[in-house]
């Protein structure tokens, strides 16, 4: 069956970087475009970045732009968010989400989540 | 991108039907067949419930329905249960190769 395990959250100061690893298995993780979502404290889902499943195309919301960056390890069936200067909204719980149908714009499958919390 | 407008909450007794809707631009909701609405509970993964406007993935109860009018989708549940209490979220895809969440609505069964 589809599984989706991120791992990588924890505690982080403002300004500093970190990377979470979403693992899949069950699919064929090469031929699905692969997206982040998180959800803050109290707070509804944010759409954080998609990537196509060729890597060839990457989207990022506005709040992430230029400070996020997806990518994937087809071979390792392994998707990642690199999040570098971070801030305390950034605090979230953070899932991986499987694409399908027209722009993969359906999440079909979900990770557990893993939690990122940003702060001094 | 500013997110899709939902209810707050909504609520029903069992058996009743419920209708949450989500008001968006022509920039999503209404110039896109790209909406889905996801149920979660809290501490849960997320679970879609339907996709592209009307349709359910298998194993989806049909009491779930998805419509869309216009800049307004609308999911219903009908013959509401205890096990729908949930947060649901609609989301669309945009002009600009995005994906937009809406505010989110908390359903509760009375």
């Amino acid at each position: 069956q589809v599984q989706l395990v991120e791992s990588g959250g924890g505690v982080v100061q403002p300004g500093r970087s970190l990377r979470l690893s979403c693992a899949a298995s069950g699919f064929t993780f090469s031929s699905y475009g692969m997206h982040w979502v998180r959800q803050a404290p109290g707070k509804g889902l944010e759409w954080v970045a998609l990537i196509w499943y060729d890597a060839t195309n990457k989207y990022y919301s506005g709040s992430v732009r230029g400070r996020f960056t997806i990518s994937r390890d087809n071979a390792k069936n392994t998707l990642y968010l690199q999040m570098n200067s971070l801030r305390p909204e950034d605090t979230a719980v953070y899932y991986c989400a499987r694409g399908s149908g027209w722009y993969s714009s359906n999440f079909d499958y979900w990770g557990q989540g893993t939690l990122v919390t940003v702060s001094s | 991108q500013s997110a899709l407008t939902q209810p707050a909450s909504v609520s029903g007794s069992p058996g009743q039907s419920i209708t949450i809707s989500c008001t968006g631009t022509s920039s999503d909701v209404g110039g896109y067949e790209f909406v889905s609405w996801y149920q979660h509970h809290p501490g849960k993964a997320p679970k879609l419930m339907i996709y592209e406007v009307r349709n359910r993935p298998s194993g989806v109860s049909n009491r779930f329905s998805g419509s869309k009018s216009a800049n307004t989708a609308s999911l219903t549940i009908s013959g509401l249960q205890a096990e729908d209490e949930a947060d649901y979220y609609c989301c669309s895809y945009t002009s600009t190769n995005t994906q937009v969440f809406g505010t989110g609505t908390k359903v509760t069964v009375l």
